[in-house]
Formats: structure tokens, C-alpha cells, sequence
């Protein structure tokens, strides 16, 4: 297995733009989750699923960050209108089902706004 | 909600020496607690893990350790070698499935 694939890699934008981060988790896997990671913060949890359904988004910080599962393969973060105080990098996990707990992580999206 | 305590917030010991990380949960259902090694750049990895019913575990030259009374847990590295140079996290569950990840170490190992 490819294990979970995120892209883009790398995302420079501008501030007013709107970014959308991908995300594929490990084929079988019924729960996904977006992290993002910052120096200050550390690694902070926004939003997981399980069987494409949005359990918990506490996390998200504000209106501006939206995230979607149509499919059991594929989600997406999308922030819009994107600021600079979004700049980190964002991790997307997943895991077998609820009982197992143990989370795989993607390589990661580095995320720049100027 | 859960609390992850973690240190030291660095660490820096001689090649073969042994290192020792400590976090402390304030959630008394947790009982999940993994731990994960962060190479710069790179995305965190699983490297040991622990559920509650259990005191101690070992893998190779790691080992982490669980004190449910005290809500606390530790990652026990022995032999230390250059690549173990990382920054390391360690997490608890809250609720379900949510892993809160305490603010992480890094780790120096000196040649």
C-alpha cells in the first residue's frame, strides 16, 4: 500500500486566495483525520471522519476552513479567503476503523500565504 | 478536555547513553497512548504504542511505560544512535478516537 498520499506537497499562495488540500487515506481505512502543525501550536487536530460522515470539527478554527469526504478514498481541505496566520503544515491520518486508534499519517502539505 | 503534558521540550545525551521522555494526561478514560518520531521534514511516525491494560512494552531498544494511577506515561530509549535524532510526540485518546499530541521533544544524540 501506498500509504496515505496528500498533495500538493508544497503551496504558495497569496492572501485572499483559496486553497484546497487533498488527501487519500490507505485503501480499507473507515476514519480520516486532518492535523495541522505549527511551532507555536504543535500538532493540533481539525476535523476526522468516520465512513465519510464529519464526526468532529471543533478544531476548525473559523468559517474559513471547510473540509469534505464524498468517497471512502478521497478529502479535501479547503480554506477561502486563505490568511497568513494559516501558514503551517497540514497532516491528513488515517485509521482502520474506531477501535484501533493507531493513525497513519501523510507526508504532508507545507502551506505558505504571503 | 484532554491536556498532553510533555518533557523535557529538548534533550540532548551522548551516543549509547539512554533518553527519557515523560508526559502526563489529565483525562482518566484515556487508554489509548501511542508515540510518534518526527524526522525534520518529514511526517510523524508510529513507533510504539501502549493501551491501558498494559504497564510496559518493549521494542529493541525501546521501551515506553504507563502509570494509570499517576496519568502518566514515558518513552524509554536505550543505546542511543545518531538517527534516533528526531523530535518525538506523544499522544493520549480523548473520546473515541480524537488523539490529543503533546507538544513534543527534541531529541539530540551527541556522537
Amino acid at each position: 500500500d501506498a500509504g496515505v498520499i496528500q498533495s500538493p506537497r508544497h503551496e504558495v499562495t497569496e492572501m485572499g486566495q483559496e486553497v484546497t488540500l487533498r488527501c487519500k487515506p490507505i485503501s480499507g481505512h473507515n476514519s480520516l483525520f486532518w492535523y495541522r502543525q505549527t511551532m507555536m501550536r504543535g500538532l493540533e487536530l481539525l476535523i476526522y471522519f468516520n465512513n465519510n460522515v464529519p464526526i468532529d470539527d471543533s478544531g476548525m478554527p473559523e468559517d474559513r476552513f471547510s473540509a469534505k469526504m464524498p468517497n471512502a478514498s478521497f478529502s479535501t481541505l479547503k480554506i477561502q479567503p486563505s490568511e497568513p496566520r494559516d501558514s503551517a503544515v497540514y497532516f491528513c491520518a488515517s485509521n482502520l476503523d474506531s477501535s484501533k486508534n493507531i493513525q497513519y499519517f501523510g507526508a504532508g502539505t507545507r502551506l505558505s500565504v504571503l | 478536555g484532554e491536556n498532553v503534558e510533555q518533557h523535557p521540550s529538548t534533550l540532548s545525551v551522548q551516543e549509547g547513553d539512554s533518553a527519557v521522555i515523560k508526559c502526563t494526561y489529565s483525562d482518566s478514560a484515556s487508554n489509548y497512548f501511542p508515540w510518534y518520531k518526527q524526522e525534520l521534514g518529514k511526517r510523524p511516525q508510529l513507533i510504539i504504542d501502549i493501551r491501558s491494560n498494559v504497564g510496559e512494552k518493549k521494542d529493541q531498544r525501546i521501551a515506553v511505560t504507563l502509570n494509570k494511577t499517576a496519568k502518566h506515561f514515558s518513552l524509554h530509549i536505550t543505546e542511543t544512535q545518531p538517527e534516533d535524532s528526531a523530535v518525538y510526540f506523544c499522544a493520549a485518546t480523548w473520546g473515541a478516537q480524537k488523539l490529543v499530541f503533546g507538544q513534543g521533544t527534541r531529541l539530540t544524540i551527541n556522537p
